[in-house]
């Protein structure tokens, strides 16, 4: 089955700095990554996603870059704020309804 | 986007009694749902996919008769603990496929057994 390794598993950033957290997977057929982000005690919460075809796709603060080859994909946040501090999951799967797996998680720490 | 709504968000039960989480999708039909488990500060664990009409798929290691699974319709997935046993607190999140791939998920429900 599809084995998802993600890391750092906990990230500090000083406020308005970058953010750079990446995952790799195991399964050639998955083709379909998004990212969550969950804070405290709430449902995670899809903020991107990128389907094996692309390489690059970004939404205003927050970018997913994807290497099949290498099979790895990374979640870049820049000019970070405190309301960025969560738990963020990558995750990886084949669609079709097929299972996710996800990641460990990473808890980012936003510094004011 | 679309709305999954999980029912209880919190409940506390007795050792030995039985507790059922509905999970409903409110404006799409999803034909599949998944069940996770959630121990503080780790990450997502599939329990099981639920598919409409059919027996639920359940991951190695977890236990069909304790934790059982019903999804009736395209709108309604159901988890019972049954027997909870205190090892049974945890946090469990349902999902569900919308048509398009991506997954939608519920608030979660936070079950703890005296």
């Amino acid at each position: 089955g599809e084995n998802v390794e993600q890391h750092p598993s906990t990230l500090s950033v000083q406020e308005g700095d970058s953010a750079v957290i990446k995952c790799t997977y195991s399964d050639s057929a998955s083709n379909y990554f998004p990212w969550y982000k969950q804070e405290l005690g709430k449902r995670p919460q899809l903020i991107i996603d990128i389907r094996s075809n692309v390489g690059e796709k970004k939404d205003q603060r927050i970018a997913v870059t994807l290497n099949k080859t290498a099979k790895h994909f990374s979640l870049h946040i820049t000019e970070t704020q405190p309301e960025d501090s969560a738990v963020y999951f990558c995750a990886a799967y084949s669609g079709g309804y097929q299972k996710v797996t996800f990641g460990i998680g990473t808890k980012l720490q936003v510094i004011p | 986007g679309a709305v999954v709504s999980q029912h209880p968000s919190w409940v506390i039960c007795k050792s030995g009694t039985s507790v059922k989480i509905e999970c409903r999708s409110l404006d799409f039909q999803a034909t599949t749902m998944f069940w996770y488990r959630q121990f503080p500060k780790q990450s997502l664990m599939l329990m099981a996919t639920s598919n409409e009409g059919s027996k639920a798929t359940y991951e190695q290691g977890v236990e069909k008769d304790k934790f059982l699974i019903n999804h009736a319709s395209l709108t309604l997935s159901t988890l019972t603990v049954t027997s909870a046993h205190p090892e049974d607190s945890s946090f469990y999140i349902c999902s569900a496929a919308h048509g398009t791939g991506e997954l939608f998920f519920g608030e979660g429900s936070r079950l703890t057994v005296l």
